[in-house]
């Protein structure tokens, strides 16, 4: 079945450690995105990437960083420079031309600090 | 401002009444898209339905189906006949032209659905 797999489902962090969430996509899309969602809250934009080997900024993407060297794959690094780091992390993708068209969402990412 | 806003933090209906939920945005974008997505306890984001700034009629989907009002700016989500598993949290969410394919979402509405 066509999807987008998140892995690890849930992640602990201890203090001045980089930690990786893996989001890997078989819908042939061109687009992904990170989202971070905090309780209570909606999701908010990370970093996201139209096209392989190049993404762009979001709304907070202080203290995380990403890559794009696959269509399939976008890993978002947590580094020990996000203060806060402890929430529900999503992964999405959708084709990159289709204005009406949904973004998909993985099951996400619970990080949580040591 | 805030783009998408959703005033009501909480919701309770009864098993089979319809119920609506409240999404108003702001753009000046002439052309957008908005969504509504399900996250149940578990989780996941479920897309159920679109609704295109220039479409002519509101959007349905099966027992969902969108109240556009263009003017005011609001694109309320409708549930007939409610489930219990429509029990939820519930996102409106908005894609600008101008704004390449990102999503705007608002804080959602979490939906409980009660015999």
């Amino acid at each position: 079945d066509g999807g987008i797999t998140q892995s690890p489902k849930y992640l602990f962090r201890k203090e001045g450690q980089n930690v990786t969430l893996s989001c890997e996509q078989n819908l042939n899309h061109d687009a992904m995105y990170w989202y971070r969602q905090d309780p209570g809250q909606g999701l908010r934009l990370i970093y996201y990437s139209q096209i392989v080997n190049d993404f762009q900024k979001g709304d907070i993407a202080e203290g995380y960083s990403v890559s794009r060297e696959k269509k399939e794959s976008f890993p978002l690094t947590v580094t020990s420079a996000q203060k806060n780091p402890t929430a529900f992390y999503l992964c999405a993708s959708s084709t990159a031309d289709s204005f009406n068209q949904p973004q998909h969402f993985g099951d996400g990412t619970r990080l949580s600090i040591l | 401002a805030q783009k998408i806003t959703q005033t009501q933090p909480g919701m309770f209906v009864q098993e089979k009444e319809a119920v609506t939920l409240d999404c108003t945005y702001d753009t000046s974008d002439p052309s957008y898209g908005l969504f509504w997505y399900k996250q149940p306890s578990s989780g996941e984001m479920i897309f159920l339905i679109y609704q295109g700034s220039y479409d002519q009629q509101n959007a349905t989907e099966g027992r969902y189906s969108l109240n556009f009002q263009k003017a005011r700016k609001s694109a309320n989500l409708v549930i007939s006949a409610s489930q219990l598993g429509d029990s939820a949290m519930y996102f409106c969410a908005m894609r600008e032209r101008g704004g390449g394919n990102k999503l705007t979402f608002g804080t959602g509405t979490q939906l409980k659905v009660e015999l």
